[in-house]
């Protein structure tokens, strides 16, 4: 149990064009979701909790505008990375909570994005 | 700030060594937790400690929580190829409303050549 998957796992954009990537709960609903961005060879960064029927609350120093985040049910959570530049290419992870014990987070494959 | 700072941050043995790493901060966490994670994949939770002087054991893997909840240690028995890959702690810690956020340590990525 306590799969996370994401869409899709690789993604490669123009740099000024915005890009979407999901973040599913497959068998458990989540009221909170995470999204972390990671370099190469770094450890994960938070961005931004996510909590379904609310705004985001974002991490100090991450762009709110910049990254766009939607948790309109239970099982989904989407970030859109709006006018991507080449420095927004980067390791995209989400994790899920499960609700059944409070520090266990459930993490989904991760999202490659590359902006040329 | 609260950072999480793990030693070594590369380490490269052969089959059979035995490892320690380790992960250390100034802050207390309400939990620690060790994951794996390979390249182009997202990190997988091997162990959670709760208790501060906990230890777990995972095969050959043992994890130990800090009597004052601030570091933890993996330690790696005979390690084998198939432990390759980098190795993240992350601690727990109320950012508000009901869950957990996690910080992440610096990581440790470890290569064990056969």
């Amino acid at each position: 149990g306590a799969v996370v998957s994401q869409h899709p796992s690789r993604v490669i954009c123009k740099s000024g064009t915005s890009v979407k990537i999901e973040c599913r709960s497959l068998d458990f609903q989540a009221t909170t979701m995470f999204w972390y961005r990671q370099f190469p060879k770094q450890s994960l960064m938070l961005m931004a909790t996510s909590n379904e029927g609310s705004k985001a609350t974002y991490e100090q120093g991450v762009e709110k505008d910049k990254f766009l985040i939607n948790h309109a049910s239970l099982t989904l959570s989407t970030l859109t990375v709006t006018s991507a530049h080449p420095e927004d290419s980067s390791f995209y992870i989400c994790s899920a909570f499960s609700g059944r014990k409070t520090y266990e987070q459930y993490f989904g494959p991760g999202t490659r994005l590359t902006v040329t | 700030t609260q950072l999480l700072e793990q030693s070594p941050q590369f380490l490269s043995i052969q089959e059979g060594e035995n490892l320690t790493v380790y992960c250390n901060s100034s802050s207390v966490f309400s939990s620690l937790q060790w994951y794996r994670q390979e390249p182009g994949e997202g990190p997988v939770l091997l162990v959670t400690v709760v208790t501060g002087g906990e230890v777990k054991k995972l095969k050959r893997l043992t994890f130990q929580f800090g009597d004052a909840r601030k570091d933890s240690s993996l330690h790696i028995t005979a390690a084998q190829p198939g432990d390759t890959g980098l190795y993240l702690c992350a601690g727990a810690y109320r950012g508000g409303g009901a869950t957990n956020k996690l910080i992440f340590g610096t990581g440790t990525l470890l290569a064990v050549q056969p």
